[in-house]
């Protein structure tokens, strides 16, 4: 059975501080994996990786896959509280996109 | 300018009723989708059309019925409405169909409330 497990459920951490989140899958025909940043709305895009290895960076967030182990990790540095929102991962399969169940990140000032 | 743009925001209704939620895109994209995130943000797609190609997940009641005027446009059909119905759906949309490389758009979400 195809899924998306995200680790931990949620994370509090003090500005300033580096938080690593995780998004392991197992996903038949695996073509892609993207981050989104949820908020109180629609989630937004952050990040689409499809090669191992690679990392892909925007600003403090920056993102890599590890297509062996079936994983992806997200790294946000120096957090701001603007940075508080649901991390979802979501996996691309042959026909059907993914999700896990998020990481909630709250960061406190 | 909204990309994604979702009518209504809000909808509570009772249950047995149907109701229509409608979804448009002005991004020139070929696909578009439905989501349904549950209380505990469970994000997970309900449907997926492209280009005529309608692609369902199969875990979806039949209750539940998209239907596509045109290429901008994917409204969902919900007939005798359930508690169970109860979340927020969010309509997508991307350039190119699910099974190739892509990046989703999200509207802002209807949220549905069954009495």
């Amino acid at each position: 059975e195809d899924k998306v497990v995200q680790s931990p459920l949620s994370l509090v951490v003090h500005e300033g501080d580096t938080v690593t989140l995780n998004c392991s899958y197992e996903v038949t025909n695996f073509r892609s994996l993207l981050w989104y940043k949820q908020e109180k709305k629609a989630p937004t895009f952050l990040f689409m990786l499809t090669s191992s290895g690679i990392e892909k960076k925007s600003g403090r967030l920056s993102s890599i896959l590890d297509k062996k182990e079936l994983f992806s990790i997200l790294n946000i540095t120096a957090t701001q509280t603007g940075d508080s929102a649901v991390y979802l991962c979501a996996v691309g399969g042959a026909n059907n996109l993914f999700f896990g169940t998020g990481t909630r990140l709250t960061v406190i000032p | 300018d909204t990309a994604v743009s979702q009518t209504p925001k809000y909808l509570v209704t009772q249950m047995g009723n149907d109701k229509s939620i409608k979804c448009e895109q002005n991004l020139g994209h070929d696909t578009m989708y439905w989501y349904k995130q549950d209380s505990k943000k469970f994000l997970k797609i309900m449907f997926s059309y492209n280009n005529k190609e309608l692609i369902i997940n199969e875990t979806v009641p039949n209750r539940f019925s998209p239907k596509s005027p045109d290429k901008a446009h994917l409204n969902l059909h919900i007939n005798s409405l359930e508690l169970g119905d109860s979340a927020v759906y969010f309509c997508a949309s991307s350039r190119l169909p699910l099974g190739a490389i892509h990046e989703q758009f999200f509207g802002p979400g209807t949220r549905l409330t069954v009495l």
